[in-house]
């Protein structure tokens, strides 16, 4: 199965410094890679997705690079400020043969970064 | 987006005893999963609920300690059976389009 892995664990910044926060993955045939915001005591909120037949996307200071080959992705934050402080966590989506080859959402998430922004 | 609500918030329970969690998304929707989410970790995918049929369980998790129903396209609940401290968690439920997926509030539940 899929397997994701998330790089930093935690990551300190300044305000107004920029973020970058880095998945792979193991599943070649993964197409669709999105970015959950998790702060303390709420829900995941989806921030940003990419598919894999994009190379970058880009939502006003937050943009995900994707690079098929390497099996890589990752986030980037700029102009930080202290409400981005939170947890972020990357997930990678397959085929699932149960379901008949198609993807139907099963989502297989990273280990999560804690990303503090000090004012 | 999709709206998901879950009931309970949050729960303390005694072991031994069983406690349903329910979701409900505000559109027709043709998957909706549950996660697990232990304090300071990952998401971890317990279960994916098709309407009209049963569960489809991933490594790990079983039907006797999680059952799943899915009377219709709006509606699932998770039952945590046979409860003991181990199961002391946050429980997710999610849903969306076959991309996109959103989460409910969660249900925070303490064993003890």
């Amino acid at each position: 199965g899929e397997n994701v892995e998330q790089h930093p664990s935690t990551l300190s910044v300044q305000e107004g410094d920029s973020a970058v926060i880095k998945c792979t993955y193991s599943d070649s045939a993964s197409n669709y890679f999105p970015w959950y915001k998790q702060e303390l005591g709420k829900r995941p909120q989806l921030i940003i997705d990419i598919r894999s037949n994009v190379g970058e996307k880009k939502d006003q200071r937050i943009a995900v690079t994707l690079n098929k080959t390497a099996k890589h992705f990752s986030l980037h934050i700029t102009e930080t400020q202290p409400e981005d402080s939170a947890v972020y966590f990357c997930a990678a989506r397959t085929t699932d043969p149960r379901f008949g080859g198609t993807s139907y959402g099963k989502l297989t998430f990273g280990q999560g970064t804690i990303l503090t922004v000090h004012p | 987006s999709a709206v998901i609500s879950q009931k309970p918030s949050r729960d303390i329970c005694q072991r031994g005893t069983s406690l349903t969690i329910q979701c409900q998304v505000d559109s027709q929707v043709t998957m909706m999963f549950w996660y697990r989410q232990q304090p300071g970790q990952s998401l971890t995918l317990i279960a994916t609920a098709n309407q009209g049929s049963e569960a489809t369980y991933e490594s790990g998790f079983v039907i006797d300690k999680f059952p799943i129903s899915r009377p219709n396209l709006t509606f699932s609940t998770l039952t945590v059976s046979n409860m003991s401290p181990e199961d002391s968690s946050i429980y997710l439920c999610s849903s969306g389009s076959t991309d996109t997926q959103y989460f409910g509030p969660g249900t925070r539940l303490t064993v003890l």
